[in-house]
């Protein structure tokens, strides 16, 4: 398997425009994690799916700030609008239920200027 | 709720110097315990794993033990390497927290030569 695939793997936009990144989890996994890291907060959970349905998403931080999971295959993670603060490096991850590890992908490094 | 709370970074290492990162859990379930690895530009991969009270995880000189008396799982290294340098994050999956996973803070380490 190719392993968690996030697309695309740099974006700079500017302040206000609509972002979404893309992820492909790894076939056979139910579980599809979106994080954000920063040098200020580090590691953050923002959604977390299961079997395509939103579990948790109170780590999302803002409104502006949205997530989905039309299939088994691919989600996205849309911010609109894209503000400043918001540039830092997403990551999505996959795993197997249970006590599995989670699988990352190479992550998105987001600049919003 | 769960939480891990890891040693606090960062560390500066010389060549061939034995390595040590704390790690302590809290859990309410019987939880699975990870070391992550990230590399410069990179996402997380495991680097080891144990699932039971007792259980040793090792990979590339790397070593944990699941000690449930003492709720820790720290990660050792006899003899690290430049190649070594990277951030490790200790975590946890348990059955009680809905299928996520709990990560610590993250350790930096840096192997000088």
């Amino acid at each position: 398997d190719a392993g968690v695939i996030q697309s695309p793997r740099h974006e700079v936009t500017e302040m206000g425009q609509e972002v979404t990144l893309r992820c492909k989890p790894i076939s056979g996994h139910d579980y599809l994690f979106w994080y954000r890291q920063t040098m200020m907060r580090g590691l953050e959970l923002l959604i977390y799916f299961n079997n395509n349905v939103p579990i948790d998403d109170s780590g999302m931080p803002e409104d502006r700030f949205s997530a989905k999971m039309p299939n088994a295959s691919f989600s996205t993670l849309k911010i609109q609008p894209s503000e400043p603060r918001d540039s830092a490096v997403y990551f999505c991850a996959s795993s197997l239920p249970g006590f599995k590890e989670a699988f990352f992908g190479q992550g998105t490094r987001l600049t919003v200027v | 709720g769960d939480s891990v709370t890891q040693m606090e970074g960062p560390v500066t290492l010389s060549e061939e110097a034995f390595l040590t990162i704390n790690c302590t859990y809290t859990a309410t379930g019987y939880p699975s315990l990870f070391w992550y690895v990230q590399y410069p530009g990179e996402g997380l991969q495991l680097l080891l794993k144990a699932t039971k009270a007792d259980d040793k995880g090792s990979n590339k000189g790397f070593e944990a033990t699941y000690r449930k008396e003492t709720t820790s799982f720290h990660l050792e290294k006899g003899s690290v390497q430049v190649s070594d340098s990277a951030v490790y994050f200790c975590a946890l999956r348990s059955d009680t927290n809905a299928g996520k996973s709990t990560f610590g803070d993250g350790t930096t380490l840096t192997v000088k030569p």
